[in-house]
């Protein structure tokens, strides 16, 4: 049973087009992220909801979303791709915001041509 | 800006070697410092430091904590083709609810 799962593993995508990634945790935890990893491996959080409330927006652009419809899903809705945007994306989990056990998802890479 | 920084950033190795991986942080409000490992797919859990001195084992790797220094060590013993991975170092702490901060990352390749 898979604790932290996205969908879809691989999205390959036109410029201009608008994609969602999902994520749910079946821990029981009440924190949840999306990270973004680029092309030189650097892991860089994005956003974090704690109980369905927006905590971090580490100077995201407009154009990503996130959305939480209960503690154990939080979704990336993505408009108007950008080829900078091709990267994988991480979804994670904390109990209470904490480092110790976070657990991540297998990532989603995207890609935009 | 809080800060993590890895050395070296690529290493290549054989097997049976030991290797040590050197994590150092400028941070703000530091609470822990915690060691990943990520082959092809999502970051797995190492170790996580608290405590200055008190090192840290599983099997053969190990990692220490210098809250002097603000360092940390990743060691590897007895190298197997199977330890070839990206190993990340982050600190969680600072005024972000449950934020990770990574540094950029070891890729260490084994070679039997």
């Amino acid at each position: 049973d898979t604790a932290v799962s996205q969908t879809p593993k691989y999205l390959v995508t036109q410029m201009g087009n608008d994609k969602s990634i999902k994520c749910e945790q079946n821990l029981g935890h009440d924190t949840m992220y999306w990270y973004k990893q680029d092309s030189k491996k650097f892991l860089k959080i994005m956003f974090s909801y704690n109980n369905k409330e927006l905590i971090i927006n580490e100077t995201v652009p407009n154009r990503f979303s996130p959305k939480s419809p209960d503690k154990a899903h939080l979704n990336l809705h993505i408009n108007s791709l950008e080829l900078g945007d091709s990267a994988v994306y991480f979804c994670a989990s904390s109990p209470q915001g904490t480092g110790n056990g976070y657990t991540f998802g297998s990532g989603t890479r995207l890609t935009v041509v | 800006e809080d800060k993590v920084v890895q050395s070296p950033l690529s290493l290549v190795v054989h097997e049976g070697d030991t290797v040590t991986l050197n994590c150092s942080y400028e941070v703000t409000n530091f609470r822990s410092l915690l060691w990943y490992k990520q082959e092809k797919k999502a970051p797995t859990f190492l170790f996580m430091l608290t405590s200055s001195g008190i090192e840290k084992k599983s099997g053969r790797l190990s990692s220490i904590l210098d809250k002097k220094e603000l360092s940390s060590i990743l060691n590897i013993t007895a190298t197997q083709t199977g330890d070839s991975a990206i190993y990340l170092c982050a600190y969680a702490g600072g005024t972000s609810y449950g934020k990770l901060t990574f540094g950029q990352g070891t890729i260490l390749t084994v070679h039997p």
